[in-house]
């Protein structure tokens, strides 16, 4: 089956500092990739959606300056929290899939940030 | 816009027993997929079932069996001879070909299993 990758699966970082989460497809190529972050006990909340080669889509509400996401190829994007503050901890899911006409995505392991 | 309701926050069940999960959606359009996710502790999303909605037929995945009713908008996940290893956090999700790929998730229902 298909494979994502992500890392690190965990970060604590300074508050002000920025950290940056990388999501590899390691099978296929991934052309539509997926962001979401999640509570403890609650579902998946989508940040955005980047296709590569394209700015990245987000959702209403997500501050697209303070989490930048890049897609720079088929098989990496990257998302990176800007300035990052105590509300900003989290755990962070990659998903990807073959095209946004694919049904099917692949989850990551997750990435749990904490910021101090 | 399309939503997707679990009603059932927690649930519980006796090892070898059968369990049924609840998830109800709306949506106007006809043609769209559903999937039942599990999370467990590790956090790691797997697939556990999928259903096209074009077909009738509901899907069945050894253990795991849906209940698709698509008049109704309900698309239950039953659950036989449970295991201690199904014990997981799960997710009932929609996806519709015009709305940018994205998967609609319900808000989850954590399944414990009891020895």
């Amino acid at each position: 089956g298909a494979v994502v990758s992500q890392h690190p699966s965990r970060v604590i970082c300074k508050s002000g500092t920025s950290v940056k989460i990388e999501c590899r497809s390691l099978d296929f190529q991934a052309t539509t990739m997926f962001w979401y972050r999640q509570f403890p006990k609650q579902s998946l909340m989508l940040m955005a959606t980047s296709n590569e080669g394209s700015k990245a889509t987000y959702e209403q509400g997500v501050e697209k300056d303070k989490f930048l996401i890049n897609h720079a190829s088929l098989t990496l994007s990257t998302l990176t929290v800007t300035s990052a503050h105590p509300e900003d901890s989290s755990f962070y899911i990659c998903s990807a899939s073959l095209g946004l006409a694919h049904y099917e995505q692949y989850f990551g392991p997750g990435t749990r940030l904490t910021v101090t | 816009a399309q939503t997707v309701t679990q009603s059932q926050p927690e649930m519980s069940v006796q090892e070898a027993e059968t369990v049924t999960l609840s998830c109800t959606y709306d949506t106007s359009e006809s043609d769209y997929y559903l999937f039942w996710y599990k999370q467990p502790p590790s956090r790691q999303m797997i697939l556990v079932i999928r259903q096209e909605a074009y077909k009738q037929q509901n899907a069945t995945e050894n253990r795991f069996s849906v209940n698709f009713q698509k008049a109704a908008k309900s698309f239950s996940l039953k659950i036989s001879d449970s295991q201690l290893g199904d014990a997981a956090m799960y997710f009932c999700a929609y996806w519709l070909y015009n709305q940018g790929g994205k998967l609609i998730f319900g808000q989850g229902t954590e399944l414990s299993v009891k020895p």
